[in-house]
């Protein structure tokens, strides 16, 4: 069975610092790796995504994320955070035997000023 | 090309009610899955859907629960009898399918169950 494991579920971090949540997956099979970013009253947009290849995937705005395989990690990072990048942010994994999606219990991530 | 609409953006229904959760897919696409956001929770799947056949309703709960993908017309998610347990968000997405089924999701319902 695949899982994923969002450490934090909330995260503040100051204008134009790093931002960095973590992501942790469970799968018996190789994993195809997603965030998704949640803006209040919507649905999800996908940020990036994971299949094959490059272990470094770089998404929309400005944010990117790192396979790991030996450490079964997924963290979405972006290296200067803007307020627009406020809103919750889910990780989720899926794979090629089931079409479902397997998602996080998500992070909300917010700027300080 | 118009992205997954959902409709209605916002319901309200009373205890005993029916609920019904319309989803139209994109373009071209022809599988349809249904999640549902509990607060404070991610998304939980719920069910897939093809043209016609329900492939994968694992994570539909076993009673007053149902949902059916028409030939023509958009997917339908119908809750009998909601209770306030019911109150969620509930979201559709949608797939050409194939290898690699990248899913684009609809802005979601808001049920509320008085």
């Amino acid at each position: 069975a695949q899982s994923v494991t969002q450490l934090g579920s909330h995260v503040s971090v100051s204008e134009g610092a790093l931002v960095l949540l973590r992501c942790n997956y469970s799968s018996s099979v190789p994993p195809y790796l997603f965030w998704y970013v949640q803006y209040p009253n919507q649905g999800l947009q996908l940020l990036l995504k994971y299949t094959t290849g490059a272990t470094l995937v770089k998404g929309i705005n400005g944010f990117e994320a790192e396979f790991k395989k030996s450490e079964t990690s997924f963290h979405l990072t972006k290296p200067s955070a803007h307020m627009s990048d406020a809103a919750e942010y889910f990780c989720a994994v899926s794979d090629l035997i089931n079409d479902k999606i397997i998602f996080g219990k998500g992070t909300r991530l917010h700027i300080l000023p | 090309n118009a992205g997954v609409m959902q409709n209605p953006r916002h319901l309200v229904r009373r205890r005993g009610q029916e609920a019904r959760l319309r989803c139209s897919p994109m373009k071209g696409h022809s599988h349809v899955y249904w999640y549902r956001q509990l607060p404070e929770e991610g998304l939980k799947f719920m069910v897939y859907l093809q043209k016609e056949n329900i492939i994968d309703e694992s994570g539909m709960p076993k009673e007053r629960f149902s949902a059916e993908f028409p030939k023509e017309g958009p997917s339908i998610l119908r809750i009998q009898q909601v209770v306030r347990g019911d109150s969620a968000a509930y979201f559709c997405a949608s797939s050409h399918g194939g290898s690699y089924n990248e899913q684009f999701f609809g802005p979601g319902t808001r049920l509320t169950v008085l």
